[in-house]
């Protein structure tokens, strides 16, 4: 599916511990987002990349941290979980030539106890 | 920022029917409009989406309308089936300065009744 991977697929951690969650596309597209969905909030944007290099915040950034050294790769860090950060983490892409069409990946699932 | 409200939360129609999903969105510069269907335990998948140049999109049984003075656009599928039950989910990009995201609407979970 439009060759994003994401991983770890399932993942379970303490409060205060420091979690990352990767992102990897073999497209080589330009636009990388990170998203959390939670039951009643939907999907919300959390950080955005244009590129490797480039990246900005989205509706819920806090308590995240991300970087783009290299155009396949998008890594969400926590820094130090908290339980409100327990939800299903989706990164998505879109390509170059079209930024409106995204395309995600198939999630990890994220519990903080 | 754009704020997308979704109605219904959930909609159950027998199959066969017709079923509607409608949202409405905030900020009149939002140019982009897409719809996704999520099955349980799986990603959203892009099912169907309209730019702002474009009043309505068709794409076999789906269909989707979008009215910019109202600032309200529609999802409808026609002839349902077991499969279409899921959640949907509206969105809309706003094209603000840099590839911001889509900011979604909160989902409709469509039950198909036999």
């Amino acid at each position: 599916d439009a060759g994003i991977t994401q991983s770890p697929r399932y993942k379970i951690t303490e409060t205060g511990r420091q979690v990352t969650l990767m992102c990897h596309q073999t497209w080589s597209h330009s636009y990388m987002f990170w998203y959390r969905q939670d039951l009643g909030h939907g999907l919300r944007l959390i950080y955005y990349s244009a590129a490797a290099d480039i990246t900005d915040k989205g509706e819920v950034p806090d308590g995240y941290v991300v970087s783009r050294s290299k155009t396949e790769n998008f890594p969400l860090t926590l820094e130090s979980a908290t339980r409100s950060q327990t939800s299903v983490y989706f990164c998505a892409i879109c390509r170059a030539d079209s930024t409106d069409t995204q395309y995600f990946g198939p999630g990890t699932r994220l519990t903080v106890l | 920022g754009e704020n997308v409200e979704q109605h219904p939360s959930t909609l159950s129609v027998q199959e066969g029917d017709s079923a509607v999903i409608k949202c409405t969105y905030s900020d009149s510069a939002s140019n982009y409009f897409p719809w996704y269907k999520q099955e349980l335990g799986k990603r959203p998948q892009l099912i169907i989406d309209i730019r702002s140049n474009v009043g309505e999109k068709k794409d076999q049984r789906i269909a989707v309308t979008l009215n910019k003075t109202a600032k309200h656009f529609s999802l409808h599928i026609t002839e349902t089936q077991p499969e279409d039950s899921a959640v949907y989910f509206c969105a809309a990009r706003f094209p603000g300065g840099g590839a911001d995201g889509l900011t979604f609407g909160k989902g409709t979970h469509l039950i198909i009744q036999p």
